[in-house]
């Protein structure tokens, strides 16, 4: 099996931009996928197939790849952006993983 | 409106069994891919196991610590998704997410129930 690897948490200021980042060697064969969860509910999609915007999902939000890390950029962070936030991959035909989570947190 | 609700959560002893469901409304069941996804306290998402639609072949996959311990299964005409838990395990305490793609592709996760806990513990 792989493994996706995410820092445990990021913290910045409200109005910059935050980067959360994802690493493995399945993401140089698969699209990546990003999850928000705030306490005490599901996670959502937010970037789906490395850097699509889920319907719905601020422009602030935005996801690329190079290689083998995938990155979810929010712009002009905002205090309802505090969440943990997990990256996805693998194929159709295999399992799938999550990263361990990174905790986004708005000072 | 899409909705996915699980039941069947619950307290159960190490080695016992407890079967999940999961009843889908508002989407064509029969079409979707469907998954489970659990999170034990504390922790981060694990992606347990998912069953592709009958048309797609109907397989399944499973996470390395549940294959050959849980078995998904669904019944099209009743619209519900199964998770068969046996043989389990403290370390199976989790709250468990039945999920699907509905809006961008049936193999995305993109709808997720509210969960249902199960609680391992002697």
């Amino acid at each position: 099996s792989y493994e996706l690897t995410q820092l445990p948490s990021v913290s910045v200021s409200p109005g910059q931009t935050a980067r959360i980042t994802c690493s493995g060697d399945v993401l140089g064969e698969n699209y990546a996928d990003w999850y928000q969860q705030k306490p005490g509910q599901a996670p959502e999609l937010v970037i789906y197939e490395d850097s699509e915007r889920y319907p719905g999902i601020p422009e602030r939000f935005s996801g690329s790849t190079s290689g083998n890390t995938t990155t979810l950029t929010i712009s002009r962070v905002l205090t309802e952006d505090e969440a943990d936030y997990y990256c996805l991959s693998g194929d159709e035909d295999n399992p799938k993983v999550f990263g361990g989570g990174t905790k986004l947190t708005v000072l | 409106e899409v909705q996915l609700v699980e039941s069947g959560g619950g307290l159960v002893k190490p080695g016992g069994s407890l079967r999940l469901s999961c009843a889908a409304s508002g989407f064509t069941f029969s079409n979707a891919w469907m998954s489970w996804v659990r999170q034990a306290p504390g922790k981060g998402l694990e992606w347990v196991g998912r069953i592709k639609s009958k048309t797609d072949g109907g397989t399944t996959d499973y996470a390395a610590p549940v294959k050959g311990r849980f078995t998904i299964s669904r019944d099209d005409s009743k619209n519900t998704l199964y998770l068969q838990m046996n043989s389990l395990k403290t370390e199976d305490t989790a709250v468990y997410y039945c999920t699907t793609g509905f809006i961008v592709g049936a193999t995305r996760m993109d709808v997720w129930g509210k969960g249902t806990t199960v609680t391992v513990s002697s």
